[in-house]
């Protein structure tokens, strides 16, 4: 089945440390996001790749880069991880940047950051 | 910009029970629209959307949803529920200005026996 991976489901780092998010996508899909989501809130949009072509949200915080080296894998770095930054990071993917193909997203299952 | 309101943050229904799940968008054109499913731990899956066309849609699941313009609602419906069901509830409208889609604050629905 074609669908989305994040690895891993579970990701516990130290205050400041480092820390890498994976993902990929079997979908062929155009376009990668991340999304950022906080207990019992909505999932808050951080940037996504359109191909090769990078967009960041203009609230995101610099703490958060992302790379996509190919079509199928993104990962989302997280340079000085603060407490703050603990959350769910979901990936997705859409077929387009634009209308309808940008609207149906297809989630990963998501990784959880724990900060110590 | 479009914004999503979803009135309830918690519902109970019992095992059996009918649903309703309540969504009200801000846009003045036809919107596109959107409830995607969240169960514990788990990314977001696509229930149903709506883009223009029959104002009933129908999802996975046995879910539906019905479009009305002059209430500006997307309420999502399902006539029993099942223990299953017990997840958190998104629905979201497709951005124009931003291409992204705008997510509600949730509704985490709770089923009893």
């Amino acid at each position: 089945d074609a669908m989305v991976i994040q690895n891993p489901r579970y990701q516990v780092t130290q205050f400041g440390k480092p820390v890498t998010l994976s993902c990929s996508q079997t979908l062929n899909h155009n376009v990668m996001y991340w999304y950022q989501q906080k207990s019992s809130q909505a999932p808050k949009l951080l940037f996504h790749y359109y191909d090769k072509d990078f967009n960041n949200e203009a609230d995101t915080p610099d703490n958060f880069q992302s790379r996509r080296p190919n079509t199928s894998f993104c990962f989302l770095d997280i340079r000085s991880p603060g407490l703050g930054d603990a959350a769910m990071y979901l990936c997705a993917t859409s077929r387009d940047r634009w209308g309808i193909k940008a609207y149906e997203q297809y989630f990963g299952p998501g990784t959880r950051l724990t900060v110590t | 910009a479009q914004s999503v309101t979803q009135p309830d943050i918690h519902i109970t229904v019992s095992e059996g029970a009918s649903l309703e799940l309540r969504c009200n968008y801000s846009y003045g054109a036809t919107p596109y629209l959107f409830w995607y499913v969240q169960s514990p731990g788990q990314g977001l899956q696509l229930l149903l959307k709506y883009f223009s066309g029959d104002t009933l849609v129908q999802g996975i699941k046995g879910f539906e949803a019905e479009f009305k313009r002059s209430q500006s609602s997307f309420n999502l419906r399902k006539p029993s529920v099942h223990w299953s069901d017990a997840a958190e509830y998104f629905c979201a409208v497709g951005e124009v200005e931003g291409n992204k889609l705008v997510f509600g604050a949730g509704t985490i629905l709770r089923v009893k026996s």
